[in-house]
């Protein structure tokens, strides 16, 4: 199956610092990528969906100027945590798709990314 | 609202055997459901996709039934082994006019398998 990669796979930063994470399609391009978190013993949270040299869509009560979302490239897309607060520490995983949103192509997820906010 | 429920919530089985895992969804205009495995602190990883059309779907040792009339799925694991300890998440997409999809997660089964 396809591959997509995410950077780091884990990263401590302290409260009011700033932290990106990078997402990748090592094998085929990304018209669209999602991005979610996930809280312990919790399902995955939509935060934002994103075409490929367009906005991305945020999910209601994501804020988008905490939350930067890059997908300049149809292989890489970034997500930015601006102002970090320890409540924004989570598992962020990113998601890959050949189509755009909305097709009915398969979704590939990365291995995640740990954010851990002191 | 469209929403997906798994049953149980976690189990524990010994290695060897079998088990059933339940999802059950009120997502419309259906669309396809999906099973993940997440391993944990890794993302998800397809195990098998249905659409409205199919009622079952193997993988392996993986099989995935799909009742659309009920609205039900399971996934269904035979001999179990110590690396299917896992969480296994239920997707279930609609499909609206236009072509528009939205996935809605279930919240998973906590599977543990023990020697």
């Amino acid at each position: 199956g396809a591959v997509v990669s995410q950077h780091p796979s884990r990263v401590i930063c302290k409260s009011g610092t700033s932290v990106k994470i990078e997402c990748r399609s090592l094998d085929f391009q990304a018209t669209t990528m999602f991005w979610y978190r996930q809280f312990p013993k919790k399902s995955l949270m939509l935060m934002a969906t994103s075409n490929e040299g367009s906005k991305a869509t945020y999910e209601q009560g994501v804020e988008k100027d905490k939350f930067l979302i890059n997908h300049a490239s149809l292989t890489l897309s970034t997500l930015t945590v601006t102002s970090a607060h320890p409540e924004d520490s989570s598992f962020y995983i990113c998601s890959a798709r050949e189509g755009l949103a909305g097709s009915s192509y398969e979704q590939y997820f990365g291995p995640g990314t740990r954010l851990t906010v002191t | 609202k469209n929403q997906v429920e798994q049953s149980p919530q976690s189990l524990i089985i010994l290695e060897g055997k079998n088990c059933t895992l339940q999802c059950n969804y009120t997502v419309s205009p259906f669309s396809n459901l999906r099973w993940y495995k997440q391993d944990t602190g890794r993302g998800p990883v397809s195990l098998t996709i249905m659409t409205f059309s199919e009622n079952t779907k193997s993988n392996g040792r993986y099989t995935a039934t799909l009742d659309a009339d009920t609205k039900q799925s399971s996934l269904h694991i035979t001999a179990s082994q110590l690396s299917d300890s896992a969480s296994y998440i239920c997707v279930v997409s609609a499909r609206y006019s236009g072509g528009y999809q939205k996935v809605t997660f279930g919240t998973g089964t906590k599977l543990q398998v023990i020697p």
